[in-house]
């Protein structure tokens, strides 16, 4: 079965630069039509979708974020890396990663998510 | 700010029906039948509730279903129980270099 798991600091201080890890099992981003996503939700307030990257390597970013964001993926780990540099208070926030497929338009597998706080 | 436009808030008592609505633009929601639902209980990941405006996943109730309507999007939970009581978020496809969109989310209270 499907599974995922984000993992990464909790704490990070303002202008550092933020790395999270999506370790997923049940699928493979070798040749296989399968995509993995993060979304972020600060607490209270709703989704916001981050970035994708496809099993051929196709990236694509939400426009607001895309100077920050940075995805890739490790195919012999099953992992998908995000990082999101000068990080900001605002930028307080839940982040999931996701799975889909490649012709679908939504997230059928959530990870748990991971609660990062930015503060000084 | 988000993209699509939910209300904030929805209820209904047991058994009865409500609906939601997520309105958009024709760069998104208006644009492509590709809008999807979902469901959020509190400390939860979100779960896939509708997919392509009204395609219900397997294992989802069919008390729950979709529609669109121009710009305007819809979920219509029939004979509510206390387990729908939830944050319910839309999402839709809004072309290849936007690619998805969320809505502000709906809390549904059941009374």
């Amino acid at each position: 079965q499907i599974a995922l798991k984000e993992s990464g600091p909790t704490l990070v201080k303002p202008t550092q630069t933020l790395t999270l890890t999506c370790t997923f099992s049940g699928f493979s981003l070798s040749p296989s039509g399968v995509g993995v996503g993060w979304i972020r939700q600060p607490p209270g307030k709703a989704l916001e979708w981050l970035a994708l990257i496809f099993w051929n390597d196709d990236k694509r970013y939400s426009p607001s974020l895309k100077s920050r964001l940075t995805i890739t993926k490790d195919t012999s780990k099953n992992q998908v890396v995000l990082t999101m540099t000068n990080m900001d208070p605002v930028d307080t926030a839940t982040y999931y990663c996701a799975h889909r497929y490649d012709f679908d338009y939504y997230f059928d597998y959530w990870g748990q998510g991971t609660l990062v706080t930015v503060s000084s | 700010q988000s993209a699509l436009t939910q209300p904030p808030s929805a209820s209904g008592s047991p058994g009865q029906s409500v609906t939601i609505s997520c309105t958009g633009t024709s760069s998104d929601v208006g644009g492509y039948n590709y809008v999807s639902w979902y469901q959020q209980h509190p400390g939860k990941a979100p779960k896939i509730m509708i997919y392509e405006v009204s395609k219900r996943p397997s294992g989802v109730p069919d008390r729950f279903s979709g529609s669109k309507s121009g710009n305007t999007a819809s979920l219509t939970v029939s004979g509510l129980q206390a387990e729908d009581e939830a944050d319910y978020y839309c999402s839709s496809y809004a072309g290849s270099n936007n690619l998805e969109v969320f809505g502000g989310g709906t809390k549904l209270t059941v009374l």
